[in-house]
């Protein structure tokens, strides 16, 4: 299983709202990353979890809350958003600093 | 930071082999050279990587120039399937517990392939 899956595919919330992205992976890998991506930019690094652990913030508003709970899984809490935070949020796995595989994304729409 | 410099966009015609450069006059000896690649409507997926030497994979092959100061993906037949985003990202071994050890976009070249 090479496969990275991320629900939902979709998801559209008011600026009030409290929902979650989940991301889960079955290879054994021990990091896990979450990217953030604009209508026809390259993605940007959010956060990297290392062996569960917290290991990179690049500086990301704490109305976004990262979680890993096992090795196999990662959830991005999303709280209070504003419209700009609109958009696609990948999800990646790798053996430490290896081959990033990457999710298919969640289309986040934020009204 | 090292950077890297590609064109915005290129064109191939199918069954042709394409080209695509990477320019990273900065890059210092502990770098590697990452490509990845993003098809319309998916997440980005890993193509090839090397240090110095150049390499070959199923995928493609990375020419590296003696300096290392630029290199090239080589698609030896370019087929529909392999329109999309090329991203050249340089990856600092030294820095893997950073930032700069983990993969930085930059804005890739958007390649179209002509049937």
């Amino acid at each position: 299983d090479t496969e990275v899956t991320q629900t939902p595919k979709h998801l559209v919330m008011g600026m009030t709202n409290k929902k979650s992205l989940k991301c889960e992976q079955h290879m054994g890998h021990r990091a896990m990353y979450w990217y953030k991506q604009k209508a026809k930019k390259p993605p940007e690094l959010m956060f990297v979890y290392s062996y569960e652990k917290l290991s990179i913030n690049e500086s990301v508003p704490s109305r976004f809350s990262p979680e890993c709970p096992n090795s196999s899984l990662l959830n991005l809490h999303l709280h209070a958003l504003q419209p700009e935070d609109s958009a696609l949020y990948l999800c990646a796995s790798s053996h430490p600093f290896g081959e990033q595989f990457f999710g298919p994304g969640t289309r986040l729409t934020v009204l | 930071d090292a950077k890297t410099t590609q064109p915005n966009s290129m064109e191939s015609n199918e069954e042709e082999p394409v080209h695509l450069p990477c320019n990273h006059s900065t890059i210092s000896g502990t770098d590697y050279i990452h490509w990845y690649r993003q098809l319309p409507s998916q997440g980005p997926e890993y193509v090839i990587h090397g240090l110095t030497s150049n390499v070959n994979n199923r995928m493609a092959s990375l020419a590296i120039a003696e300096d290392r100061k630029s290199s090239t993906l080589i698609l030896h037949r370019a087929t529909l399937r392999d329109a999309a985003v090329y991203y050249c990202i340089l990856r600092d071994v030294e820095r893997l517990g950073g930032s700069q050890g983990n993969l930085i976009f930059g804005k890739g070249t958007k390649l179209s392939v002509k049937p």
